[in-house]
């Protein structure tokens, strides 16, 4: 069973609408909820979320985390074609030098 | 921010050889460095954990003699594949964690296509 679960799995959108990408894990050993944006590459960091109810913003994009719920939300408005990616979730766990559990990841297509 | 540098970006090898990648955290010192693999349309699953001055943590399902991992330097890690496979084909990525608990951050990935 997945202990990260990213929905949904593939997104097409057109440019301009605002999206939602949902990741809901399982609470063993919780620390922190990340989320990574991966084109060709590595993935890069966006965004930490260690507090319920607080949201992080960054531009066009933003994160809330639910710990009683147990799950997170990834915002992205006025998308652009620059936005589409794999967009993934991952949690971190236990005293910090822990390597991050992966969801599969949110493919997003942003179409012009 | 910090920046973790991964090399080589590429290589290609004969089934058989020993591939050696190298994962180096720039401008900060990491005595816990991470190994993943990634398999095309899958995600990122780790390997092992590599600590400074001591053994590998490797998960399961992974085969400590076949991932070799040396992390000799708080600025160096390195996994070398030895008697590599066509089957281990597939994009290794590394991660080290900043300074003050900050989020990882990862190398370019290597990709590696064994014939």
């Amino acid at each position: 069973e997945d202990k990260v679960v990213q929905s949904p799995l593939s997104l097409v959108v057109h440019e301009g609408d605002t999206v939602t990408l949902n990741c809901s894990y399982e609470v063993t050993n919780f620390r922190s909820l990340l989320w990574y944006k991966q084109e060709k590459k590595a993935p890069t960091f966006l965004f930490m979320l260690t507090s319920s109810g607080i949201e992080k913003k960054s531009g066009r994009l933003s994160s809330i985390l639910d710990k009683k719920e147990l799950f997170s939300i990834l915002n992205i408005t006025a998308t652009q074609t620059g936005d589409s990616a794999v967009y993934l979730c991952a949690k971190g766990s236990g005293g910090g030098a822990d390597g991050l559990t992966f969801g599969k990841g949110t493919h997003l297509i942003i179409q012009p | 921010g910090a920046v973790v540098s991964q090399h080589p970006s590429w290589v290609i090898c004969k089934s058989g050889t020993s591939v050696k990648i190298e994962c180096r955290s720039l401008d900060f010192q990491a005595t816990t460095m991470f190994w993943y693999r990634q398999f095309p349309k899958q995600s990122l699953m780790l390997m092992a954990t590599s600590n400074e001055g001591s053994k590998a943590t490797y998960e399961q399902g992974v085969e400590k003699d076949k991932f070799l991992i040396n992390h000799a330097s708080l600025t160096l890690s390195t996994l070398t594949v030895t008697s590599a496979h066509p089957e281990d084909s597939s994009f290794y990525i590394c991660s080290a964690r900043g300074p003050y608990s900050s989020p990882l951050h990862f190398g370019n990935g290597t990709r590696l296509t064994v014939t």
